[in-house]
């Protein structure tokens, strides 16, 4: 019965691959987002989807795709991957785009070697 | 600067004490959200305020909109609540974090 899901929890890869983090969320909620948490704990928006259409792409590196095939999924696609992206992610979704009833995913802990 | 400015970084207290952590924020916002970050990493929403004050439990957050300022305060602090306590404002449809209190409370 968890409210945000995403999956894998740990991923380590090499230089170069292309890999996915997935994301589903039952609470019904309108909005998602993915959040990047860096190495110093600081969270920075990646992107934000509203009812499947893309609200906010924030300066994030075209290697990142996301995809909303519905509202209740929030999907994270990276290609050619860079010791740069070690990373933790997070997705979130809220009621609405002011951002009732936050609620995070467990975040996904990416290193890439 | 950051948007978001929390204050103190680190905090370290005895079980029992009043804690207090303070978020200042220079931009204007629809709401502030206090999040807890767990040693785990899992976060949770505490408050999403956009006036006045909010309880829940031992915790209590207000915001002083004129001033762009909120405080989080603990009650009679657990060593439970250790964590990393974030602020985050609402606005242009994301949240801008601050950069995080560590809170470490010693029984």
């Amino acid at each position: 019965d968890t409210a945000v899901s995403q999956t894998p929890k740990y991923l380590v890869t090499q230089m170069g691959n292309d890999k996915s983090i997935k994301c589903e969320q039952n609470l019904g909620h309108d909005t998602m987002y993915w959040y990047k948490q860096d190495s110093k704990k600081f969270l920075k928006i990646m992107f934000s989807y509203n009812n499947k259409e893309l609200i906010i792409n924030e300066t994030v590196p075209n290697r990142f795709s996301p995809k909303s095939p519905d509202k209740a999924h929030l999907n994270l696609h990276i290609n050619s991957l860079e010791l740069g992206d070690s990373a933790v992610y997070f997705c979130a979704s809220s009621q609405d785009l002011r951002g009732h009833g936050y609620t995070f995913g467990s975040g996904t802990r990416l290193t890439v070697v | 600067k950051n948007e978001v400015e929390q204050s103190p970084q680190n905090l370290t207290a005895q079980e029992g004490e009043f804690i207090t952590i303070n978020c200042s924020y220079s931009v204007g916002i629809s709401a502030l959200h206090w999040l807890q970050q767990h040693p785990g990493g899992g976060i949770v929403s505490l408050f999403m305020l956009s006036s006045g004050k909010k309880k829940h439990g031992r915790l209590i957050a207000t915001i002083n909109i004129q001033e762009k300022h909120s405080s989080l305060h603990i009650t009679a602090s657990h060593p439970r609540d250790s964590a990393v306590y974030i602020c985050a404002v609402s606005g242009a449809q994301k949240l801008v974090f601050g950069q995080g209190t560590r809170l470490t409370i010693n029984p």
